[in-house]
């Protein structure tokens, strides 16, 4: 069973507000992401970290930011929410090694009023 | 044209038949992922694979690395296998950044 946590797992919330969606992950990866997925359609890599203070943007724009100060912890911050930014938000991780297996949160299922 | 197409988009079976989802992409890579999907949102890691095939359970992928394709095969189908599966590639110097299939929806009816 993978040992990665996103909360909260539905958030609604009112134009303009800041966000922080968590993503922990106890299996001391190196490597963490984040995908988004609108309903029905494909996920697309918006961020992704291969380690302490590494972060990188993915192939998808996002005007999503994150952090990554520690092993365990990758969150995700939108500073003013939009209604276009309603989504699922999925985190992952994964190994040190050059290919591995990639372990997948629950998700966040934002809905921006 | 994207980088991974998948067939069938949408798949019914009865239970008990052999399933085959095929994945098809573009580009070089150094391994290919297949997951699994449940309509709750989460989702499974089922194959991580760079050639030749895997079986786990009921469950065998396959790779062709020259004709650049890959098939998930579904032996003796349950209801309980009904999600949608999702084929996604990793690039020569990727290092974990995924590109993914649009995912094939499978519903296995009792």
């Amino acid at each position: 069973e993978a040992d990665i946590y996103q909360t909260p797992r539905y958030l609604v919330i009112g134009t303009g507000k800041k966000i922080t969606l968590e993503c922990s992950q106890t299996m001391g990866h190196d490597k963490m992401y984040w995908y988004q997925q609108d309903p029905g359609m494909e996920l697309h890599l918006i961020h992704y970290s291969y380690g302490v203070n590494s972060t990188e943007k993915g192939d998808l724009s996002s005007e999503s930011t994150v952090s990554r100060i520690r092993t365990e912890h990758f969150p995700l911050t939108l500073e003013s929410a939009r209604p276009s930014h309603t989504s699922q938000y999925l985190c992952a991780s994964s190994g040190t090694g050059g290919m591995d297996e990639q372990f997948f949160g629950p998700g966040t299922r934002l809905t921006v009023l | 044209k994207n980088e991974v197409e998948q067939s069938p988009q949408n798949l019914t079976a009865q239970e008990g038949e052999f399933i085959t989802i095929n994945c098809s992409y573009s580009v070089g890579i150094s391994a290919l992922h297949w997951l699994q999907q449940h309509p709750g949102g989460g989702i499974v890691s089922l194959f991580m694979l760079s050639s030749g095939k895997k079986k786990h359970g009921r469950l065998i992928a396959t790779i062709n690395i020259q004709e650049k394709h890959s098939s998930l095969h579904i032996t003796a189908s349950h209801p309980r296998d009904s999600a949608v599966y999702i084929c996604a590639v990793e690039g020569g110097t990727s290092y974990g950044k995924l590109t993914f299939g649009q995912g094939t929806i499978l519903t296995v009816h009792p």
